[in-house]
């Protein structure tokens, strides 16, 4: 059964900086793509960020290119988010996925809150 | 982008009551959509991928159907389990966004 520990949240200046990571078990972590998917208080899910099993291939939705970098350690089977220039409407639950091999989503961890606030 | 509308945004039924769940595509997505359920304070939870296809341990209560632009989520008879949010999402095209949500409440 697959595992997703996200941590890394928190509380954040507007301009500030911060990175999520994601400790995966229970599945061949080098073998499969990782997603980002925020989720604003009381909103809907916003896709955010993937990267492709070995690390190639990164996809970022519009509004945090630029500002966010995704990235994996597969020695260490941990996928991790560096969001920089963080804005206030960052501000959201950020859930670490795992890809099912065809870019749906099949694992969900439980989430980081992320607050950007002054 | 693909944007993916989902409606209603909220359906009201009882329990036993059977729901429909409707997902809209602004261009044709074959039949790459998933459904996700949410509840509240939880992770989302994969039930339909590829249009119609049960995820693994998805009640068969659960059914999708559709193609081109427009999707179903069909649950045949709500059980208490079953009153949460529930999301599309569409994989024929970077980014593969999700749609806003529907919201299944007790009436």
């Amino acid at each position: 059964q697959a595992q997703l520990v996200e941590s890394g949240g928190g509380v954040v200046q507007p301009g500030g900086s911060l990175r999520l990571s994601c400790a995966a078990s229970g599945f061949t972590f080098s073998s499969v793509g990782m997603h980002w998917v925020r989720q604003a208080p009381g909103k809907g899910l916003e896709w955010a960020a993937f990267i492709g099993y070995d690390g190639r291939n990164q996809y970022y939705i519009d509004s945090v290119k630029g500002r966010f970098t995704i990235s994996r350690d597969n020695s260490r089977n941990t996928v991790y988010l560096q969001m920089n220039s963080l804005r206030p409407e960052d501000t959201a639950v950020y859930y670490c996925a795992k890809d099912s091999k065809t870019y749906y989503i099949d694992y969900w961890g439980q989430g980081t809150l992320v607050t950007v606030s002054s | 982008e693909i944007v993916l509308t989902q409606s209603p945004a909220t359906l009201s039924l009882s329990p036993g009551e059977g729901a429909t769940l409707s997902c809209r595509a602004s261009q044709s997505i074959i039949t790459y959509v998933a459904w996700y359920q949410q509840k509240p304070g939880q992770a989302p939870r994969l039930l339909i991928y590829n249009g119609s296809l049960r995820a693994t341990g998805i009640p068969s209560r659960f059914s999708g159907s559709g193609s081109g632009t427009d999707f179903t989520l069909t649950i045949s008879s709500l059980e208490p389990e079953d009153f949460a949010v529930y999301y599309c999402q569409q994989r024929s095209r970077w980014p593969p966004l999700f749609g806003g949500g529907t919201k299944v409440e007790i009436k």
